[in-house]
Parts: C-alpha cells; structure tokens; sequence
C-alpha cells in the first residue's frame, strides 16, 4: 500500500526559531496536502501542493516529486504554531475524489 | 458559512451497543468521508461516499457501516460496537476533484467500554 513517513515524529523549539518538517513517500503521488492539527481539533487545509514551492504567510511548502519528499517549513516559529502537522498523499488518481493517505504526523511544541 | 457538523462530540458506550455518529455539511459537496484517529496510527480511512447511495470501502471498514441518503448527511454505523473501536472519530467532505482538500469536522470522541 501506499506509504508516507513523516519526520520528526516530534520537534520542540523556542519562540522564534524555524523549522523543517519532512514527509517521505513510497510511490508516485497525484497530489500532497500539509494539514494542521490543533490539540484534540479539527484539521484544517494548509496547501495542496504537488509539485514546487507555495508560500503562505510564515509557511512554505516544497514538494519534489522525484525525490518523493515534501517539506513544510514554518519561519519565526510562534506559540500559536503549536500542534500536530500532517501530511497526506492522494492516490487513485483519476477517480476524481481525494482520498487520502496521512503520515502519522508531527508534533510542534514551542517554548516562549 | 462553511461548515462540517458532527454530532455528538463525545459518546460513551458499552461493548455490544449499537453506535450512530452523524455527519452534516452545507456546501453540497458530493464526497463524504469517515475517518479514525489512534495514537500512533495517525489518521486512517473507513469509508468514503462519491455521492447518495454510492459508498466505497476505505482502508479500515470492518466493523463498520454508512448511510448516505441525502447529499449533505453521511452516517457512520457500529453494529454491536467493540473496545477497539475507541477512538476519535472525523468526518470529512470535499468537492469531488482532486485538487480540493477536504473540510473536516471537530470529531467524535467514542469511547467503548
């Protein structure tokens, strides 16, 4: 089946600091979304990315599709960056539907 | 306002209980999803909806059921609900075209016991 690693399993920095998530992936993609998690919340859509570089505010994501490896990079960390940050491969392309396969996430901390 | 309501928010239940876990949204979106998530696991698909009536397995089915007889409704059915079906439990719709993510609920925390 379809695999996605995410690394690090948890990542603890000060306010201030930036930091480097990456995702892994097994097989060729249709398309690689970056979710956040707040503790015991929803998700909520940070990009949809599939290939290249997106900006969005303190948040870049990079997705090299031969390398099978996507990266979210969050600048001047804050405390409110705080939470768990999942990745998700979309497979079964051609079905028009997006049925995801997550990463089993990182967890952010920061320190003030 | 865009939206995805599940309820109830949290359920406790007994082992051989029967569980209904109800989904809403108001976008007319024509893919519903159910999902669970574990410690550990991350988040794993049971099953996914293309539109009413037209419901597929995810990754996780077993021991699990769905309606979708309206559009803007997805249910999520545990016949006779087991322990390892503790979990918290999220619903999720999207525009049926691949580049859309998906808008998910709060979640369901069930806990069988």
């Amino acid at each position: 089946g379809q695999q996605v690693q995410q690394s690090p399993a948890s990542l603890v920095l000060q306010e201030g600091e930036n930091a480097e998530l990456q995702c892994n992936f097994s097989t060729s993609l249709n398309s690689m979304q970056w979710f956040y998690q707040r503790p015991g919340g929803s998700l909520v859509s940070l990009f949809y990315n599939p290939s290249g570089t997106k900006h969005s505010g303190r948040l870049t994501s990079t997705t090299v599709i031969k390398e099978r490896r996507s990266s979210l990079h969050i600048s001047s960390s804050q405390t409110t960056d705080s939470g768990t940050y999942l990745c998700a491969l979309a497979y079964l392309p051609g079905t028009g539907s997006n049925r995801l396969t997550f990463g089993k996430g990182t967890k952010f901390s920061l320190i003030p | 306002d865009m939206k995805v309501t599940q309820m109830p928010r949290y359920l406790i239940k007994r082992m051989g209980e029967n569980v209904l876990l109800e989904c809403g949204q108001d976008m007319s979106h024509e893919t519903m999803y159910w999902y669970r998530q574990d410690p550990g696991l991350g988040l794993q698909l049971i099953y996914i909806s293309y539109d009413v009536d037209s419901n597929s397995e995810g990754d996780i089915p077993k021991g699990y059921r769905v309606s979708r007889k309206k559009r803007e409704h997805f249910s999520l059915i545990l016949d006779s609900a087991k322990t390892n079906q503790t979990s918290v439990y999220f619903c999720a719709s999207s525009l049926s075209q691949e580049n859309q993510a998906p808008l998910f609920g709060e979640g369901t925390r069930l806990s069988v016991l």
